[in-house]
């Protein structure tokens, strides 16, 4: 059974930082592709940032890009993001996916329970 | 980025009905449209992908349709276990981009 576990989520202080983990199960994580995605309270689901493999092709939303960081350890089957300058906007429940592979798809196919980052003073 | 329109954003229809929710892409997607389902609480699942193809375990009450450049998802006999807001996402063109939902609510 796939399992996809978050944590890291706090509250913070405007301009802080945080670290979310992601630890999976399951399956063979060297092997997917992995995303954080992120839901404001009571808004859609926004996609923040994605890597490969090998860590070697890394894509972040525009909104994140250069204050978040995005990384996994293999060995110990782990994803990380890395959040820094965090301001409100940042406020959101976010969730550690799985990119699956179906012929030529790759929907989001499993996704962890989400952990809360709220940022406020 | 590729803009994702949903429609409706909310509709309340009883057990048994007939429901259908559109998405839009403002690209051209191809067929690499998903489906996913919300409920309240807790985190989305896969319902449904390339357009119209059950993820595993997905009851088959779950069709997914693209007609020119809408994409629909149709639930055949509304249950009340299907409350839930539906998101649609398009995995064509990066980054992959979300619609804004449709809360589906049961009377």
């Amino acid at each position: 059974e796939v399992q996809l576990v978050e944590s890291g989520g706090d509250l913070v202080e405007p301009g802080g930082s945080v670290r979310l983990s992601c630890a999976a199960s399951g399956f063979t994580f060297m092997t997917y592709r992995m995303h954080w995605v992120r839901q404001a309270p009571g808004k859609g689901l926004e996609w923040v940032s994605d890597i490969n493999t090998d860590g070697s092709s890394i894509s972040y939303a525009d909104s994140v890009k250069g204050r978040f960081t995005i990384s996994r350890d293999n060995a110990r089957k782990t994803l990380y993001l890395q959040m820094s300058s965090l301001t409100a906007a940042d406020t959101a429940v976010y969730y550690c996916v799985k990119e699956g592979r179906y012929m030529s798809a790759v929907p989001f196919d499993f996704w962890g329970q989400g952990t809360l980052v709220t940022v406020s003073s | 980025d590729v803009q994702m329109t949903q429609s409706p954003s909310s509709l309340s229809s009883s057990v048994g009905d007939r429901v259908t929710i559109t998405c839009r892409a403002s690209h051209d997607i191809s067929g690499y449209l998903n489906w996913y389902q919300q409920k309240l609480g807790r985190a989305p699942t896969l319902l449904i992908y390339l357009t119209s193809t059950l993820h595993s375990g997905v009851p088959s009450r779950f069709s997914g349709v693209k007609s020119e450049s809408n994409f629909t998802l149709t639930i055949s006999r509304l249950q009340p276990d299907d409350l839930a807001t539906y998101f649609c996402q398009q995995t064509f063109i990066s980054p992959p981009t979300f619609g804004q939902g449709t809360k589906v609510e049961v009377k």
